[in-house]
């Protein structure tokens, strides 16, 4: 049992570059989410989605877009990235009972120079 | 402004010590709680949650959390610290029906022999 999964585990991009994170879980979990965690300030939400074909932005969504074709993906683009957005990624999902515990990937480690 | 606080950075116990880390939210109404542990290089673990009744919770690895109303605490506690307890611990809190996860900066323990 794979549960979430985040691909790449490390990349470096220049200014202006644009990549997709990569997230896929095997849970059948409707809720899935990203979030990045900066030294000090912990974890903050980028966007989530409760299901297929619906997306909503949370605390930190400028700069990112998200889309959720399947149950199972939900890709992180950056459309042109800043050093601003040098962070670690990751990636949770949970069934869709409200309170029920996220289950995270083991992150994306992103450098922007 | 709604917030997590988890006034400690840095914490150091000696093993076999017992263990309190803080944490403090300000919402109006009873969220729901969580703590979370993450190792390094890994996501993050749920060890334990609330989200009504008995006020005091116990979760995994001998962890336990009490919630208090009149503090709007939730401090995680351990009464034997083992070398590998040492991470760092995430308070978080959940709103908007478990859609958005507010977590603290961070507490990160170190155990001593």
């Amino acid at each position: 049992n794979a549960g979430v999964t985040q691909t790449p585990k490390f990349q470096v991009l220049k200014t202006g570059q644009s990549m997709t994170l990569q997230c896929a879980q095997d849970m059948n979990h409707e809720y899935m989410s990203w979030y990045r965690q900066d030294p000090g300030m912990g974890l903050r939400l980028i966007h989530y989605s409760v299901g297929a074909g619906i997306t909503d932005q949370g605390e930190v969504p400028n700069g990112y877009n998200v889309s959720r074709s399947t149950t199972e993906d939900f890709p992180l683009r950056l459309l042109s990235a800043a050093p601003s957005q040098t962070s670690v990624y990751f990636c949770a999902s949970r069934t869709d009972r409200g309170g029920s515990p996220l289950h995270f990937g083991n992150g994306t480690r992103l450098t922007v120079t | 402004a709604q917030s997590v606080t988890q006034p400690d950075i840095h914490i150091t116990v000696s093993e076999g010590a017992s263990l309190e880390l803080r944490c403090n939210y300000s919402y109006g109404a009873t969220p729901y709680l969580f703590w979370y542990v993450q190792s390094p290089g890994q996501g993050l673990q749920l060890l334990l949650k609330y989200f009504s009744g008995d006020t005091l919770v116990q979760g995994i690895k001998g962890f336990e959390a009490e919630f208090k109303r009149s503090q709007s605490s939730f401090n995680l506690r351990k009464p034997s610290v083992h070398w590998s307890d040492a991470a760092e611990y995430f308070c978080a809190v959940a709103l908007e029906y478990g859609n958005k996860l507010v977590f603290g900066a961070g507490t990160i323990l170190r155990v001593k022999s």
